[in-house]
């Protein structure tokens, strides 16, 4: 059983395009929630991280949301760049555990 | 800040071999470090905790006799998966933190068995 979700899997879109990626958990637990960048190959590369107490993180071109009622949240990546293909991961937090849950993962390419 | 390293990046060895791999935080001290796997387009599934000094605590479905977790020191973790075989070929990823502040992962060791 899948604890975060992530959609679109996949995504392929020319230069430019604003950009809506989607993570949604079932989890109640999860308390916050942080987004990912992983190239082929590589490890991790932290993006934004959405405290328990806030709705929003805001990183250069990056935005982040979290509705923890719904289950959401939203990465929104402006003015898309062939630099930003990659893989993006969501993860939640669980409330008195160390764990990180991570989501499914989607696979951005961004072509000139 | 903040610089986790894992070595070796790459491993291409024999079914049979116990493979040993480091991960290091090198500015930081390290109290929690966890350790993942991650098969080919999916997602980073947790195999362990490990808090310095004490032993790792294993997620459900991981032999803790075949992936042996040692965290003897607040920079160092080693992950050795003993008597290899094809099936833990995989990639396998480190993160550490300090206390409860966000985890910084590794670049991750890509583990092949033939």
């Amino acid at each position: 059983k899948q604890e975060v979700t992530q959609i679109p899997a996949a995504l392929s879109v020319p230069e430019g395009e604003n950009l809506v990626l989607n993570c949604s958990f079932t989890d109640s637990a999860i308390y916050n929630l942080q987004w990912f960048r992983q190239d082929p190959g590589k490890g991790l590369t932290s993006l934004l991280l959405i405290q328990s107490s806030q709705r929003e993180q805001t990183s250069g071109r990056l935005n982040a949301s979290l509705d923890k009622s719904s289950g959401r949240s939203t990465l929104y990546i402006a003015a898309s760049q062939p630099g930003d293909s990659a893989t993006y991961l969501c993860a939640g937090g669980r409330y008195n555990t160390d764990k990180l849950i991570f989501g499914t993962g989607t696979r951005l390419q961004v072509f000139p | 800040g903040a610089v986790v390293s894992q070595h070796p990046s790459r491993v291409i060895c024999k079914s049979g071999t116990s493979v040993k791999i480091e991960c290091r935080s090198l500015d930081f001290q390290a109290t929690t470090m966890f350790w993942y796997r991650q098969f080919p387009k999916q997602s980073l599934m947790l195999m362990a905790t490990s808090n310095e000094g004490s032993k790792a605590t294993y997620e459900q479905g991981v032999e803790k006799d075949k992936f042996l977790i040692n965290h003897a020191s607040l920079t160092l973790s080693t992950l050795t998966v003993t008597s290899a075989h094809p099936e833990d070929s995989s990639f396998y990823i480190c993160s550490a933190r300090t206390g409860h502040q966000p985890q910084h992962f590794g670049d991750g060791t890509r583990l092949s068995i033939l």
